[in-house]
């Protein structure tokens, strides 16, 4: 069965740098969600688009944002990077089920 | 969405012992979710319990909703090496994202 797909898995960028993760949803899910979740921590919710408008939005810094395109897939954005920005990030979609999200397998993003 | 507490925060268990983790918040919940996350993975849904004192079982895990809505358990019986991860209950309004309690990590050892 068709998987939640996050590219890439890795980055390493340096302070100040941008970053962009990708995310492409299960087929004929509608929503997609991002997370955060930094080592030891639970995930922490960024954002989320229900088809493709933004449906709600949690503590996503002003550096960040997010967008979702036609074919579904979104991505996010990441600005002027800060140490504190290492963390995984996951995508997660879902379909009309409320609370059955579907995680990809993460983005673990480093800054040096 | 609502805040939810988890506790324990760690537990280690010897295989084939029980284990509990608990999920509580300061007011009623429209719903919840359990979601279990090995080490290096990914979060994986594992329930949702809509209704008060609900109880549904998946093999050796059971899954309460206390009758006010307030509390939920996630229970494990005769652990195994492959339970191992971390455990989170979650909660989230109707359109809305879930918001993730603070994880119970279980380690077991055989």
């Amino acid at each position: 069965a068709a998987g939640v797909i996050q590219s890439p898995r890795h980055l390493i960028k340096e302070k100040r740098e941008t970053a962009t993760l990708k995310c492409y949803p299960i087929p004929r899910h509608d929503t997609v969600y991002w997370y955060q979740q930094g080592p030891g921590q639970d995930p922490q919710f960024l954002i989320s688009f229900y088809e493709k408008m933004q449906s709600d939005k949690g503590s996503i810094p002003d550096r960040f944002s997010a967008q979702q395109f036609s074919d579904y897939h979104s991505e996010l954005n990441m600005s002027s990077l800060e140490l504190g920005d290492s963390a995984l990030y996951f995508c997660a979609s879902s379909s009309q089920i409320p609370g059955e999200l579907f995680f990809g397998e993460g983005s673990r993003l480093t800054v040096l | 969405g609502q805040q939810v507490m988890q506790i324990p925060q760690y537990q280690h268990v010897q295989e084939g012992e029980d284990f509990t983790t608990y999920c509580n918040s300061s007011t009623t919940l429209s719903n919840i979710q359990w979601y279990k996350q090995r080490p290096g993975g990914h979060p994986v849904f594992l329930i949702q319990l809509v209704k008060s004192g609900e109880v549904k079982k998946q093999k050796r895990l059971t899954f309460q909703f206390g009758e006010a809505k307030k509390n939920s358990s996630l229970h494990i019986t005769a652990t195994q090496t492959t339970d191992v991860g971390t455990y989170f209950c979650s909660q989230g309004d109707t359109g809305y994202a879930l918001n993730f309690g603070k994880g119970t990590s279980l380690l077991v050892t055989p």
